[in-house]
């Protein structure tokens, strides 16, 4: 079993929808983040948490909220869906006690916006 | 954000080696990355080189800092086919960890 495990893994939904995407992690971490990818511009912090009580926006927060429900869960929201939020997105986690901050990935969640 | 550049594409034949190459902004990263995404896949750490270091070697992989331009390299011996992916360099700030665009190596047999 996956240790960053995001749901759903596909979605397809029509503009003004309230999304949300699901991650959830058995590695006992307590940093987790929300990125997202496009072509040709890597990937971009949306948020990120340090530990249950602890939320921050990344570079690109506008449009989006988070919920972490628990050390183990932290979820997206996409309040009103539109277009350019098309993107595939990804859940990852980190140590803080390793010594490299090394991120551990979900395998994404590709959104698709009509 | 931090800017973290890179090209995007790169081409090899199998047995050349390939050098990926990244600019960074922050120069008070503490660690720098590379990270290799296969394809339907998420990211996983390949190497990282602490950020006093100038060279850092791991089989095929070589990585070369020059903190005096914030330049990053990753060189891949002998590249096979098996290396096709997409290549991102990152650097961290505080624990924010900021992508480059990714390099997208494709290795020709």
């Amino acid at each position: 079993d996956a240790d960053v495990t995001q749901t759903p893994r596909n979605r397809i939904t029509k503009t003004g929808k309230r999304i949300m995407l699901e991650c959830s992690q058995t590695k006992g971490h307590d940093r987790m983040y929300w990125y997202r990818q496009d072509p040709g511009l890597g990937l971009r912090l949306i948020y990120y948490s340090f530990d249950v009580k602890d939320i921050n926006k990344g570079e690109i927060s506008d449009g989006y909220s988070v919920s972490r429900q628990a050390q183990a869960k932290f979820s997206l929201s996409l309040e009103s869906a539109i277009p350019n939020q098309t993107a595939l997105y990804f859940c990852a986690t980190s140590d803080q006690t390793g010594p490299t901050g090394e991120l551990f990935f979900g395998e994404g969640s590709r959104l698709t916006v009509l | 954000g931090e800017d973290v550049e890179q090209s995007l594409f790169l081409s090899v034949r199998e047995g050349d080696s390939s050098v990926i190459n990244c600019t960074y902004t922050d120069s008070s990263s503490t660690y720098l990355y590379w990270y290799k995404q296969e394809p339907g896949a998420g990211l996983q750490l390949l190497t990282y080189i602490f950020s006093n270091m100038d060279m850092k070697q791991d089989q095929r992989l070589t990585v070369l800092l020059n903190k005096k331009d914030k330049h990053l390299s990753l060189r891949i011996a002998d590249t096979q086919t098996g290396d096709s992916a997409i290549y991102f360099c990152a650097e961290d700030n505080f624990n924010k960890f900021y992508f480059g665009s990714g390099t997208k190596l494709n290795v020709k047999p």
